[in-house]
């Protein structure tokens, strides 16, 4: 079956740690998406690539990086500046950016608890 | 404030019933979506509705869109406790290259 991978499930870290969660897709999307949620929130858009070896800044980049070497994995890495790092990440992959009406297929988020 | 906000933010339904939830927001949309979240899962795309539709149809689902209002509502008919989830509402902005924009979501609880 296509979907998005999203690993760990569950991610603990010391504060001063960077952490790099990762996301894999076969479905053969452009695009690939992180989100943060923090509870009872929505989304927010931290990171977003349209193709290989591309992405844009969202609305919540900073403390964040990220790679897009191969179209199939995009991985968050939250790095030791992100103030209040503890969330729910969730990944999240599309036809492309460009197309008005492409869905967003999600992953089953990680949850990083940063102490 | 968020471009997309549900309103309510809690409901609560006996199994059988309807339920309803609203969505408004600021701007010219390209389209607007409905997903909905089970606890501790991601997203799932329910249903897509373009800014020249006024109601779509999924199911039981039902969503209409009064861009006039800038507002969209998700009708859940027949709701079952399988239902219950969080319902969120995502607008795909004009002004801002095609993103996605979620709003907070409404939380819907169906009582068996």
């Amino acid at each position: 079956d296509g979907g998005i991978t999203q690993s760990p499930k569950y991610l603990f870290r010391k504060e001063g740690q960077n952490v790099t969660l990762s996301c894999e897709q076969n479905l053969n999307h452009d695009a690939m998406y992180w989100y943060r949620q923090d509870p009872g929130q929505g989304l927010r858009l931290i990171y977003y690539s349209q193709i290989v070896n591309d992405f844009q800044k969202g609305d919540i980049a900073e403390g964040y990086s990220v790679s897009r070497e191969k179209k199939e994995s995009f991985p968050l890495t939250v790095t030791s500046a992100q103030k209040n790092p503890t969330a729910f990440y969730l990944c999240a992959s599309s036809l492309w950016t460009e197309h008005p009406n492409s869905p967003l297929h999600f992953g089953n988020g990680t949850r990083l608890t940063v102490t | 404030s968020q471009q997309g906000e549900e309103d309510p933010q809690a409901l609560s339904i006996q199994e059988g019933e309807n339920a309803t939830m609203n969505c408004s927001y600021k701007t010219s949309i390209n389209n607007l979506q409905w997903y909905r979240q089970n606890s501790g899962r991601g997203l799932v795309h329910l249903i897509l509705i373009r800014s020249n539709e006024r109601e779509k149809h999924s199911g039981r689902l039902r969503v209409t869109l009064d861009t006039s209002k800038k507002s969209s509502s998700l009708l859940i008919t027949a709701s079952r406790a399988a239902d219950t989830a969080s319902y969120f509402c995502a607008t795909d902005l004009k002004a801002a290259g095609n993103k996605l924009t979620f709003g907070g979501g409404t939380r819907v609880l169906v009582k068996p």
